[in-house]
C-alpha cells in the first residue's frame, strides 16, 4: 500500500531563518506532488506541483522554492523565513493519471517568530 | 480563475440531526471530490465523481453532482459527533489530471 511521510509535524522558526521540510512517498512511481499551504483551517493554496525529478511548476510567487531530488521525494525550502510564512504545510500525493483523489500527509505546522 | 464556493461557512447542530454543505463552481469542472478534515491533520479523500448528475453514498453521506457539473453537495443523515470536522469540496478543470482547487470549506461541530 502507498504511505505518505512529512516532517517535521510542528517548526518554531525566528524570521530570517532557512527552512526545509521533507515529504516522501512509499509504494508507488512517478507520482504527482503537491504543496499545499492552509491558513487558519481553512481552504488550500498551492504553492507547488511535480510531475517527475527535477520539474517544478509554481503556482503562487513567494518566499518559498520547491525541489524534487528523487521520483518519491519532494522538498520545500526557503532562504529567510518571513513572518507571513507562518501556517500549516501540507504535501499530497496522486497517481500521474487521473482522475484520482489526492493522498494528504499529516502536515507540519509552521510558526515563524 | 476557477473559483469553488462552498457554504454554509460554519454548521453547529445536534447529533441526530440531517444536514447538507454545497459547493458551486464559477465553470464546468471535469471531476470533483469531497475531503474531511480534522484539526491538526491532512484532509482525507470521501469520494471522487467524474459523471454530470451522478450519486454516491458512503454509510451516512450521500454526495449528488449536478448534471452541469457545477455543483455538489453532501448530505449527511443522523449527525453523529464523529462527523465534525472541515469539509472540503476539491475540482479539476483540466484534463485527465488536472490540478485541483480546493474550496475554503464547512466547518461541522456535532454536539452530543
Amino acid at each position: 500500500s502507498q504511505t505518505i511521510h512529512q516532517w517535521p509535524a510542528t517548526l518554531v522558526q525566528p524570521v530570517g531563518s532557512p527552512l526545509s521540510l521533507e515529504c516522501t512517498v512509499e509504494g508507488t512511481s512517478n507520482p504527482n506532488l503537491y504543496w499545499y499551504r492552509q491558513a487558519a483551517g481553512r481552504g488550500l493554496q498551492l504553492l507547488f506541483y511535480s510531475v517527475g525529478i527535477g520539474q517544478i511548476s509554481s503556482e503562487v510567487p513567494q518566499n518559498l522554492s520547491a525541489s524534487r531530488p528523487q521520483d518519491r521525494q519532494f522538498i520545500l525550502s526557503s532562504k529567510k523565513l518571513l513572518l507571513s510564512d507562518s501556517g500549516f504545510y501540507l504535501c499530497a500525493w496522486s497517481p500521474p493519471w487521473g482522475p484520482h483523489g489526492y493522498t494528504f500527509g499529516s502536515g507540519t505546522r509552521l510558526t515563524v517568530v | 480563475t476557477q473559483l469553488l464556493e462552498q457554504s454554509p461557512q460554519f454548521l453547529s447542530i445536534q447529533e441526530g440531526e440531517n444536514l447538507t454543505v454545497y459547493c458551486n463552481s464559477s465553470s464546468v469542472f471535469s471531476s470533483l471530490q469531497w475531503y474531511r478534515q480534522e484539526p491538526g491533520e491532512g484532509p482525507v479523500l470521501l469520494v471522487t465523481v467524474v459523471t454530470g448528475g451522478e450519486v454516491k453514498k458512503l454509510k451516512r453521506l450521500t454526495f449528488q453532482f449536478g448534471d452541469a457539473r457545477k455543483d455538489s453537495s453532501l448530505h449527511i443523515t443522523a449527525a453523529q459527533p464523529g462527523d465534525t470536522g472541515l469539509y472540503l469540496c476539491a475540482a479539476s478543470y483540466g484534463g485527465s489530471q488536472g490540478n485541483l482547487i480546493f474550496g475554503k470549506g464547512t466547518k461541522l461541530s456535532v454536539k452530543p
